[in-house]
């Protein structure tokens, strides 16, 4: 049983560069979902996909992060011009489609450290 | 919006013994699906247990079972024969149930609850 994969399981960059996450969801799932979070904090919901469609996007989501998932299977994140404050484990999760109570199963995150 | 509160930031119960964790939760909505998370030290969420807001009997599973009080907004968690792999932060979440399609929000977290298993 193949679980959410996501990678790298670890990011050190310097403030101010690029980075990019990827997410793999279980092969059937239709919807996937993107979270932060910080050190003593519950996750926080930061977008979401059904399929290819970019459903929607928390206010947490500035302009330094954009989220595609161009054949509606795996997704990638990217923020750009990183800050200290972007420091965190980035969570992704999917789920099927169908009925509201479907469970989204969690992979391991990437956990992003800002030099 | 809502907003899910989780009063115990760390709870400690001996092994073998019962343990209930809190959770409020705050919505103006009648349709909602609430969610118990476990995430183990380093490791991944995994889910524990669901209840769906229409029903009135409180989920169930194994060891696991949840006091679900709607008109008091509260969904705590009981968990029995506590185990050392019971240790783990936890987590309340809420979904809300109201939108077409079957409620594509995501899930709004509480801040989670230590819990440590004494031998």
């Amino acid at each position: 049983d193949t679980g959410v994969s996501q990678n790298p399981r670890h990011k050190i960059t310097k403030r101010g560069q690029n980075v990019t996450f990827r997410c793999d969801p279980i092969s059937e799932h239709n919807r996937l979902y993107w979270y932060r979070q910080t050190l003593g904090q519950g996750p926080e919901f930061l977008t979401y996909f059904q399929n290819e469609a970019q459903l929607e996007k928390s206010r947490l989501l500035s302009d330094r992060f954009s989220a595609e998932r161009p054949k509606g299977s795996f997704s990638t994140l990217e923020i750009q011009r990183t800050e200290q404050g972007d420091s965190a484990m980035y969570l992704c999760a999917s789920s099927l489609q169908g009925f509201s109570n479907q469970p989204q199963h969690f992979g391991d995150g990437t956990r992003l450290s800002i030099l | 919006a809502q907003t899910v509160t989780q009063s115990q930031p760390e709870m400690s119960v001996q092994e073998a013994e019962t343990v209930t964790l809190s959770c409020t939760y705050d919505t103006s909505e009648s349709d909602y699906y609430l969610f118990w998370y476990k995430q183990p030290p380093s490791r991944q969420m995994i889910l524990v247990i669901r209840q769906e807001a229409y029903k009135q009997q409180n989920a169930t599973e194994n060891r696991f079972s949840v006091n679900f009080q709607k008109a008091a907004k509260s969904f705590s968690l009981k968990i029995s024969d506590s185990q050392l792999g019971d240790a783990a932060m936890y987590f309340c979440a809420y979904r809300s149930g109201s939108k077409a399609g079957g409620g594509a929000d995501g899930l709004t977290f509480g801040k989670g609850t230590h819990l440590i298993i004494q031998p």
